[in-house]
């Protein structure tokens, strides 16, 4: 079963907007939370990742938002552009592999 | 740096044949691990080697094999290949910091 829901499947944002993407797990060994963005014919790229220590980590417009006791993660797009239009995958580290959520494509309307 | 590569790129196979992908990681880097892409079961862990050795391994059956050699470039292989063994297969590698992985561009197999 999946081990990280991820949610919603896709949305739609204008130009300029918040994108907010989702993602819940249960299992307690996961270690580091990383999230990736992929482009139609490319492998995921890491976008930016968190420790189950912090908080909330900012990298340019992209933050993650962390509740350890929710066991739940987010990631934040702040200021959608059109080239931000991708496929992301939230997922979690335990015992050298990574669990992917099921994605979210983005669409960002000019 | 240059990134991970894979080859070949796009592969399509007969039912029942057998196929060899290649992986060669960031320089560097001495994990790497395979995953498979499809559309109706999104990313799902294949295995891992480091130095050599696999730790860890996904829920695929024994079709699905790889290796790892001594300059840390790697290679999986699916044996009697089936229809739903199309997907796209992607490498990854990581440093000793297991993890930040970095993905190749994948191989895109189509089994007819």
């Amino acid at each position: 079963q999946q081990q990280v829901k991820q949610s919603p499947q896709s949305l739609i944002v204008q130009k300029g907007g918040i994108s907010i993407i989702n993602c819940a797990y249960e299992n307690t060994a996961f270690d580091y939370f990383p999230w990736y963005q992929q482009f139609p014919g490319k492998g995921p790229a890491l976008l930016i990742a968190i420790r189950p220590d912090v908080s909330e980590k900012k990298e340019g417009r992209f933050t993650i938002s962390f509740n350890k006791s929710a066991k739940q993660f987010s990631l934040h797009i702040m200021d959608s552009q059109p080239g931000d239009s991708a496929t992301y995958f939230c997922a979690a580290h335990n015992d050298y592999k990574l669990s992917f959520g099921a994605g979210t494509t983005v669409t960002v309307r000019a | 740096k240059a990134g991970v590569t894979q080859t070949p790129r796009y592969l399509i196979k007969t039912r029942g044949q057998q196929v060899t992908l290649s992986c060669s990681p960031i320089s560097g880097h001495r994990s790497v691990s395979w995953y498979q892409q499809t559309p109706g079961q999104g990313l799902q862990f294949l295995f891992e080697y480091f130095s050599e050795t696999q730790r860890n391994k996904g829920n695929f059956p024994g079709r699905f094999s790889g290796r790892q050699f001594s300059n840390s470039r790697s290679e999986m292989n699916v044996s009697t290949l089936e229809l739903g063994d199309s997907a796209l297969y992607l490498c990854a590698s990581s440093s000793t910091f297991p993890y930040e992985q970095y993905f190749g561009p994948g191989t895109r197999l189509t089994v007819t």
